[in-house]
């Protein structure tokens, strides 16, 4: 079954650093998204990209943040100069197969890049 | 702002029971209702999706209602297993959702 993949796994980095995280989505998906979950608390959404660009994001995704389609299967978040306050579990999701109606759109999640940031 | 509750926070039950998880939001206006399952660590795994237009999804052992105007859903999971232990988020939303904090779930054996 297809599913979406993350890497690396676990990223430790210093703050200030800069850090992508990489994605793989589902290869049919149109949609794509970035979540984070802050150790205890809610997954939070971050951006959802469409199309080539953002389509929405989140008061949390501020200029520290982009995100990149660099090739036909890679999905990216760049995190310019990491805080300490960046430590989470970063999932990406994608969805919406081409052929699919918006209505059954279900969000399928990757395993998550665990970032702390020392 | 939509926002998602869930209750209870933790459950503990023995292998074999009925149960109920709750969730509730404060917008009705939703598109869709995910139920997810997290197990610690690890990413999240899609159970259901309730479409605004529905009142309720099944799959196996699972059934999740929807009632948009009480702002609320249910996960009923069935003869619960050991391996039914984990953490179920429930999310609102069409493009983006929005995330309940869960449900930590434990059934002994």
């Amino acid at each position: 079954e297809p599913e979406v993949t993350q890497t690396p796994s676990h990223q430790v980095t210093q703050m200030g650093q800069e850090v992508i995280l990489r994605c793989v989505p589902i290869s049919n998906h149109l949609y794509f998204y970035w979540y984070r979950q802050i150790l205890g608390q809610k997954v939070e959404f971050l951006v959802s990209f469409y199309n080539n660009e953002i389509s929405e994001k989140s008061e949390i995704f501020d200029d520290q943040f982009s995100v990149e389609r660099p090739d036909g299967s890679n999905f990216t978040l760049k995190i310019r100069s990491t805080k300490l306050e960046d430590s989470a579990m970063y999932f990406c999701a994608s969805s919406f197969p081409s052929g699919a109606t918006i209505s059954t759109d279900t969000q399928y999640f990757g395993p998550g890049t665990r970032l702390t940031v020392l | 702002k939509q926002e998602v509750t869930q209750i209870p926070a933790a459950l503990s039950v023995p292998e074999g029971e009925n149960l109920v998880l709750n969730c509730s939001f404060t917008d009705s206006a939703i598109y869709n209702l995910q139920w997810f399952r997290q197990d610690p660590g690890k990413g999240l795994t899609s159970l259901l999706l309730i479409q605004s237009s529905q009142r309720e999804q099944t799959s196996g052992r699972l059934n999740a209602s929807l009632d948009k105007s009480s702002g609320r859903s249910t996960l009923y999971i069935a003869a619960s297993q050991p391996g039914d232990s984990a953490t179920y988020l429930c999310a609102v939303g069409y493009s983006t959702l929005t995330f309940g904090k869960g449900t930590m779930l434990l059934v002994s054996p």
